[in-house]
């Protein structure tokens, strides 16, 4: 039972390129989050998915798309990065609602 | 909007002694906070939530709506609680905010032999 894993786990881009952060759970949870954390914040809510097919923004979702195809998957696609987009991506799952979460290691993201 | 608040970035103290995590919020609803920590090389992970009213790992949180705050505690701190510590606030309401949550800053606690 691996939980929730991410890939990549680092990543440098430069400016104006694309690329897909991985998430994937095995525990079966409808529930699906991507955060972000810069430096010396909190974590940010991007997107959140409430099961196959149903996604929505969160507090921060310019520049960010995400698709949720399966329960188990829930890519982040990042087109035209830019150096705000520098910052560590963690994607999360849950079962109900409770608040409790369950994280990936992260994905730290670099852009230059 | 709602929001949470961590005073302090770091916290350092030494083994035996007191700690308090200071945890400050602003929601017009009703709330549900956590507290989440990261060991080491660990991935983010609930501690303890406050509705379950328990202590974790020796650790307890008490809500305070009066002073909106979710001060995290324990008697006597170890070693091995370093770690860096975050709250964390979910809507109870089923409005916007239920079931995301809203992280603080976090705290890094520094506990020293």
């Amino acid at each position: 039972n691996a939980g929730v894993t991410q890939t990549p786990k680092f990543r440098i881009l430069k400016i104006g390129q694309s690329m897909t952060l991985q998430c994937a759970q095995d525990m079966n949870h409808n529930y699906m989050y991507w955060y972000r954390q810069d430096p010396g914040m909190g974590l940010k809510l991007i997107y959140y998915s409430v099961g196959a097919g149903i996604t929505d923004k969160g507090e921060v979702p310019n520049g960010y798309n995400v698709s949720r195809s399966t329960t188990e998957d829930f890519p982040l696609r990042l087109e035209l990065a830019a150096p705000s987009q520098t910052s560590v991506y963690f994607c999360a799952s849950s079962y109900l609602l409770t608040g409790e979460l369950f994280f990936g290691e992260g994905s730290r993201l670099t852009v230059l | 909007a709602q929001r949470v608040t961590q005073p302090e970035k770091l916290l350092s103290v030494f083994k035996g002694a007191p700690v308090e995590l200071k945890c400050n919020y602003s929601y017009s609803g009703s709330p549900e906070l956590f507290w989440y920590v990261q060991y080491s090389r660990q991935r983010l992970q609930l501690l303890l939530r406050h509705i379950s009213r328990e202590s974790i790992k020796g650790f307890t949180a008490d809500l305070n709506k009066g002073e909106t705050s979710f001060h995290l505690k324990k008697p006597f701190a170890q070693e091995e609680d370093s770690a860096m510590y975050y709250c964390a606030l979910s809507g109870r309401d089923g409005g916007t905010s239920y079931g995301k949550l809203t992280f603080g800053q976090g705290t890094i606690l520094t506990v020293h032999p």
